[in-house]
């Protein structure tokens, strides 16, 4: 079975400063992949970011990385000078080799305070 | 280029009437996804096309829910006797529908159903 776990449902961060939100896996694939949707008030999910199981690097794009550990099975967003904008819910998804929907987390809920 | 795009943006109807949600991907996705997010939580997949065919149906909660795609290109999301527990948002996606595991979907707006 595939679950995403995220367990913060809330997390406030100071503007400017930098900000981990967690997420965890379960999957029996050995090849899959993990996302991070950003979805603010107006609804919309925006994709960030994506992590290959087999890559070695861990992904980055723009202020956003991807702190992947794979023997862990964790795949923590971390978004570096947090901005006003970035408030908002974000959510953590995971795809397999052999399916194609997404699983999806619970979401964590970021308030960036000025 | 253009995004996924939903319509309508909202619905309100009455209990035990039918519903059509549509969703038009975007130009050269070939997988087109539905997804149904009820307050507070994360999207639940419902059904996923590949072209024409409904390749995984498995979310899909019960028989009064059904989804077209007769081109391979529009789809639209069937609700049938609606019910209560139905309000929700429905989300489409759609991605380029390559294989493996890196196949990024691309979300519309959505459509919020409240069912009175």
């Amino acid at each position: 079975a595939q679950k995403i776990t995220q367990t913060q449902p809330g997390m406030f961060v100071q503007e400017k400063e930098a900000v981990t939100l967690d997420c965890t896996y379960d999957t029996s694939d050995q090849s899959y992949g993990l996302f991070w949707y950003k979805q603010p008030s107006s609804g919309e999910m925006i994709f960030l970011i994506y992590q290959g199981s087999y890559d070695q690097q861990n992904a980055t794009e723009g202020r956003y990385s991807l702190n992947f550990q794979k023997a862990r099975k964790s795949a923590n967003l971390v978004i570096s000078a947090s901005q006003l904008g970035d408030s908002a819910m974000y959510f953590c998804a995971m795809r397999g080799f052999n399916f194609n929907k997404f699983y999806f987390g619970s979401g964590t809920k970021l308030n960036v305070k000025p | 280029g253009a995004g996924v795009s939903q319509t309508p943006s909202n619905k309100v109807t009455e209990k035990g009437k039918y519903v059509e949600l549509r969703c038009d991907p975007i130009s050269g996705h070939t997988a087109l996804y539905w997804y149904r997010q009820s307050l507070g939580q994360g999207p639940e997949f419902l059904i996923y096309f590949q072209g024409t065919g409904a390749a995984d149906d498995s979310g899909l909660p019960n028989d009064r829910f059904f989804a077209v795609r007769p081109e391979g290109s529009v789809s639209t999301l069937k609700i049938q006797r609606t019910e209560r527990g139905d309000s929700a948002v429905y989300l489409c996606a759609s991605s380029m529908g390559t294989s493996g595991s890196g196949d990024t979907q691309y979300f519309g707006p959505g459509t919020r159903l409240t069912v009175l």
